[in-house]
């Protein structure tokens, strides 16, 4: 079935330095790729997504982008901050006669100050 | 603007009974998807509902089901209730597609 890999697991960093947090999808169909921040407590965030007619995006600190052919996409951050230190979950689309969301098993991430 | 929300916040239930959670999507939405998510886990999707009917289902069994109302929020009720049910639920709201779901702050529902 449908499957989204995301690694690693967890990432710590030193404040200004980048992270960037890897996804790889099982359905070649996918055609919608969104990222979520979830903090203790919180519902996710969606803070920054991409559809497959494009192969990157970037919304000040934070960019994604997309490997159609090695079905692989990846978030990237730079100059974190201790604020950014959270869960991070990609998810892809799929297409099962109607499309839904497969998510990651997340990345915790450690800003340090 | 209100985002999502749901309730109740936390829910403590033994084992075999009913629960029902209670979501209120976004403003201007009409499409409300329902997430389980075990801890340390990427949110399951549960089920999805559009113009008050079921569209789209997870691998879920049966004793989860759900209602959507004429004013777009939404129910999700799970019966015969297990310790394994015990997770963050989450809901989603989007306008008609999976694109741009934003989530509510969930419920934990404790099962003992």
């Amino acid at each position: 079935g449908e499957n989204v890999e995301q690694h690693p697991s967890t990432l710590s960093v030193q404040e200004g330095d980048s992270a960037v947090i890897k996804c790889t999808y099982s359905d070649s169909a996918s055609n919608y790729f969104p990222w979520y921040k979830q903090e203790l407590g919180k519902g996710p965030q969606l803070i920054i997504d991409i559809r497959s007619n494009v192969g990157e995006k970037k919304d000040q600190r934070i960019a994604v982008t997309l490997n159609k052919t090695a079905k692989h996409f990846s978030l990237h951050i730079t100059e974190t901050q201790p604020e950014d230190s959270a869960v991070y979950f990609c998810a892809a689309s799929t297409n099962t006669g109607f499309q839904k969301l497969v998510f990651g098993t997340g990345t915790r991430l450690l800003v340090s100050p | 603007d209100a985002g999502v929300t749901q309730s109740p916040t936390h829910l403590i239930k033994t084992r075999g009974q009913q629960v029902t959670l209670r979501c209120s999507p976004k403003s201007g939405h009409d499409t409300v998807s329902w997430y389980q998510q075990a801890l340390g886990q990427g949110p399951q999707f549960i089920f999805q509902y559009y113009e008050e009917e079921e569209r789209q289902r997870g691998n879920f069994p049966d004793r989860f089901s759900g209602h959507q109302f004429p004013n777009y929020s939404s129910e999700l009720n799970v019966n015969a209730l297990l310790l394994g049910d015990s997770a963050l639920y989450l809901c989603a709201s989007s306008l008609d597609s999976i694109y741009e779901q934003y989530f509510g702050p969930g419920t934990r529902l404790t099962v003992t």
